[in-house]
């Protein structure tokens, strides 16, 4: 596609299951990052995958998160055991190399009641 | 990771005044983006700072990165309301992470 897409735009869970966020990037970017915004605040690092290289994950708030990205394309963000404190908005961003400009995908909204 | 302070963190002003951001590193980086975003929307890429010293300008906005570049500035003259948002700078980490300062929401009187 022509930028990032984002599934859902919206997702509302339960406290204490499973969600899964999807992002496609760009094609061709080698770049894929994932943060977290609350309302209102900053843009919170969680993850970085460049290239074949392993992620740097040491942005990821607990062993309740985990990211993949198959095929150096398509990344899925998945919180297990969801806490209300994890409802925010998870964006997507991708550069074409690492180092250079983002492009960011419109956002998931969770919020786990 | 990365530690960026930037202020303020929030600016109200009149429409047609000046309006800045600062960045500031306790580190030298070797380069620093700036980001906008709208109220409701995603970050935008503005622009990229190499050089020590280097200025740049789109428009009404002038970006700077500081000398020692442990600095950076973006600066708006005459603010219009189509300014009002969140201006971010990033910088990168030796593995070419990216981490995002605080942030300075620009809100603008007409």
């Amino acid at each position: 596609g022509a930028g990032v897409s984002q599934s859902p735009s919206n997702k509302v869970t339960e406290k204490g299951k499973d969600v899964e966020l999807r992002c496609d990037p760009i094609s061709g970017h080698t770049a894929l990052y994932w943060y977290r915004q609350s309302l209102g605040q900053g843009l919170e690092f969680l993850i970085y995958f460049q290239g074949n290289s392993a992620p740097d994950k040491s942005g990821l708030p607990s062993d309740r998160f985990s990211a993949e990205r198959t095929g150096g394309s398509v990344s899925t963000l998945t919180i297990q055991r969801t806490q209300q404190e994890d409802s925010a908005v998870y964006l997507c961003a991708s550069s074409r190399r690492a180092g250079e400009k983002l492009f960011f995908g419109s956002g998931t909204q969770l919020s786990v009641l | 990771g990365q530690q960026v302070m930037q202020i303020p963190q929030y600016q109200h002003v009149q429409e047609g005044e000046d309006f800045t951001t600062y960045c500031n590193s306790s580190t030298t980086l070797s380069n620093i983006q700036w980001y906008k975003q709208r109220p409701g929307g995603h970050p935008v890429f503005l622009i990229q700072l190499v050089k020590s010293g280097e200025v740049k300008k789109q428009k009404r906005l002038t970006f700077q990165f500081g000398e020692a570049k442990k600095n950076s500035s973006l600066h708006i003259t005459a603010t219009q309301t189509t300014d009002v948002g969140t201006y971010f700078c990033a910088v990168t980490s030796g593995a070419n992470n990216l981490f995002f300062g605080t942030g300075t929401r620009l809100t603008v009187i007409p």
